[in-house]
């Protein structure tokens, strides 16, 4: 069963563009969660997609934004870009409704400058 | 969501059992706990849950006291790749697949 998969793998982006990062999750699983880590914040939650609608949301301004297709696939897009937005940016799959149990891919190096 | 605190960071030889405790005195009744691993520049990865008592798989075994306060992953004869950090959560029960990572506890693994 293929992993779940995140690219591109590195992005060097200039401040005040916007990016666009890209999930593929395990198959039959209909939750995509994103998160961000930096040295300093750790990892942060982001948002979380389940059949194509938002269910949760993390304290990030309205810059980062998502979506999800109907094949569970998702996009997460960061606009105006800034200097602090440079981060691993990691997205993670789940086959349950809960239970903290996430399988998560490589992640997207995303360096802005 | 339960806070939880672990140590920074521990230090152990190849071969050695290591055990990292986190306090989590305000967990509630349904929540459950889980330990995740993350090498450097890759995804955190599930290494194992429970509710209470002990609960064991090939890569570690978790033992929660019967108050469930606290918990502690043990991971038998670690070698230098187990180098890595490892995140406790608690909680799990509510609608969502939200988790919330703490800073986490940095193994070094020596030789």
């Amino acid at each position: 069963k293929a992993g779940v998969t995140q690219t591109p793998r590195y992005l060097i982006k200039t401040r005040g563009q916007q990016v666009t990062l890209s999930c593929s999750p395990i198959s039959g699983h209909r939750s995509v969660s994103w998160y961000q880590q930096t040295p300093g914040q750790g990892l942060q939650f982001l948002f979380e997609y389940f059949s194509e609608t938002q269910r949760n949301k993390g304290n990030f301004p309205g810059r980062f934004s998502g979506r999800q297709f109907s094949n569970s696939r998702s996009e997460m897009n960061v606009s105006t870009l800034e200097l602090g937005d440079s981060a691993l940016y990691l997205c993670a799959s789940s086959g349950r409704d809960r239970g903290f149990e996430a399988f998560f891919g490589q992640g997207t190096r995303l360096t802005v400058v | 969501l339960a806070k939880t605190t672990q140590p920074i960071s521990m230090d152990s030889y190849e071969g050695q059992e290591v055990n990292i405790t986190c306090s989590h005195n305000n967990i509630a009744t349904n929540d459950y706990i889980t330990w995740y691993q993350q090498f450097p520049s890759q995804g955190p990865r599930f290494i194992i849950q429970g509710y209470k008592t002990k609960v064991t798989n090939e890569v570690a075994s978790l033992f929660i006291p019967a108050d469930r306060k606290s918990s502690t992953l043990s991971l038998p004869r670690v070698s230098l790749s187990d180098t890595a950090v490892y995140y406790c959560l608690v909680g799990g029960m509510e609608y969502g697949n939200k988790l919330v990572f703490g800073a986490g506890t940095i193994l070094r693994v020596k030789s």
